[in-house]
């Protein structure tokens, strides 16, 4: 069965500071992995996406995130944090053709202090 | 451009009570649709799916049902509220051909059963 973990509940970073957060996967098959962030009381939004070539993804927000096989990691990264990026993310894989499911991780918050 | 429409925004029902949940998209043909509940603020659960209009697939038995009368419109459904149905609501889309495979989510309806 596909699925993805995040093994960070919370991550503190300050402003200005580099930030990452974590996420593997486990997979028959290709993974198609993905990264959103929700902010308190809205809906997920779509930073960005795996599904083939370059292992290093560029996304909304100055996100990437590096698809790494050999770890089986698609960790999240920001090279300059912004108290803005406190919020909830969510690591995702897709769980098959069928209906292009997703299943999500437990979520990581950030708090970025100034 | 798509954009996803939930409404309402907050619904505060007694157990008991019906319940009714729309969603709509607008700006793409025949996407699946997708429910899910999140508790807490934390895990996102796959409630139901539609690949079409009338095509309706569950994830976990509960107390909810879910229709797709319209190719843009879903709706959640309840006859009888039950106190474990409080929590954020939310409605998704993806392309339902393109390989695009990324969900797309509406804002949320926050759903408390007193």
């Amino acid at each position: 069965a596909q699925s993805v973990a995040q093994p960070e509940d919370q991550v503190n970073v300050a402003e200005g500071n580099p930030l990452t957060v974590k996420c593997t996967y486990s997979v028959s098959g290709n993974p198609y992995l993905f990264w959103y962030v929700q902010y308190p009381n809205r809906g997920l939004q779509f930073l960005l996406k795996y599904i083939t070539g370059d292992n290093l993804v560029k996304g909304s927000y100055g996100f990437e995130a590096e698809f790494n096989k050999s770890q089986t990691s698609f960790h999240l990264k920001k090279p300059s944090a912004l108290v803005s990026d406190s919020a909830l993310y969510f690591c995702a894989v897709r769980k098959g053709a069928a209906g292009n499911k997703l299943t999500f991780g437990g979520g990581t918050r950030v708090l970025v202090k100034p | 451009s798509q954009t996803i429409h939930q409404w309402p925004a907050t619904l505060v029902q007694p157990v008991g009570s019906p319940l009714s949940l729309e969603c709509t998209v607008e700006g793409t043909s025949n996407p699946n649709l997708y429910w899910y509940r999140q508790a807490a603020g934390r895990g996102l659960q796959l409630l139901f799916y539609s690949v079409g209009i009338g095509q309706i697939s569950s994830e976990v038995p509960q107390n909810l049902s879910a229709s797709r009368p319209q190719d843009r419109q879903f709706i959640l459904s309840s006859k009888k509220l039950l106190l474990s149905d409080s929590g954020f609501y939310l409605c998704a889309y993806s392309a339902g051909t393109g390989g695009a495979y990324e969900q797309y989510f509406g804002p949320g309806t926050r759903l408390t059963v007193t």
